[in-house]
């Protein structure tokens, strides 16, 4: 089953609006977990890495006020869309890794954005 | 900088035929790959791994094989299904974080 919980698998919003996005470990603790970014027939771009209890580590290009991450327990991370535009259409996918899986990912079923 | 590509964009083979794909890196520093299945509209799964000292490790149908002399990695499927179809990336993890190839779209032919 499901390790990694993400929701909502889909939305669709107004250009301006905000837009959350929650990513949940099921029966384990994440102390980390990664935010990233795939557009059609692309490969995944990490966006971000979100850290439980302190500010989240954004890569390069990627801006911070723009995507907010919250990791406020160790079992759930947000990923706020703010001020969407429809260039932020795209799928959203978050993951951590599981206690024993060494450093292989499990990853959330993805959320479609799409911005009109 | 690193990075982590494939080699062929596309694969398509018969059901029941082995399927071979391929990657390759550029960061001789990487000591451990993943490869993972991304069947359209859901997230990646997790498919096998392999450590930078290792050449070889075997799943249940499928064989990672590394060749770090030419920053080299493959990922065999035998008898390949119907549900094998599905996007193949590659990923080499290090520094707390992962980093994907481009994909290789494999297409079964019943």
């Amino acid at each position: 089953g499901a390790v990694v919980s993400q929701h909502p698998s889909w939305v669709i919003c107004k250009s301006g609006t905000s837009v959350k996005i929650e990513c949940r470990s099921l029966d384990f603790q994440a102390t980390t977990m990664f935010w990233y970014r795939q557009f059609p027939k692309q490969s995944l771009m990490l966006m971000a890495t979100s850290n439980e209890g302190s500010k989240a580590t954004y890569e390069q290009g990627v801006e911070k006020d723009k995507f907010l991450i919250n990791h406020a327990s160790l079992t759930l991370s947000t990923l706020t869309v703010t001020s969407a535009h429809p260039e932020d259409s795209s799928f959203y996918i978050c993951s951590a890794s599981f206690p024993t899986r060494g450093r292989g990912l499990f990853f959330g079923s993805g959320t479609q954005l799409s911005v009109l | 900088g690193e990075s982590v590509g494939l080699h062929l964009p596309t694969l398509s083979v018969q059901e029941g035929d082995n399927s071979i794909i391929n990657c390759a890196y550029s960061n001789s520093a990487s000591d451990y790959f993943i490869w993972y299945k991304q069947e359209s509209g859901k997230g990646p799964q997790f498919i096998i791994d392999i450590r930078s000292n290792m050449d070889k490790r075997q799943g249940q149908r499928v064989t990672v094989l590394l060749n770090k002399t030419v920053k080299h990695l493959s990922l065999q499927i035998a008898a390949t299904q119907p549900g094998d179809s599905a996007v193949y990336f590659c990923a080499e993890s290090g520094a707390g974080k992962s980093t994907f190839g481009d994909g290789t779209t494999l297409t079964v032919k019943p």
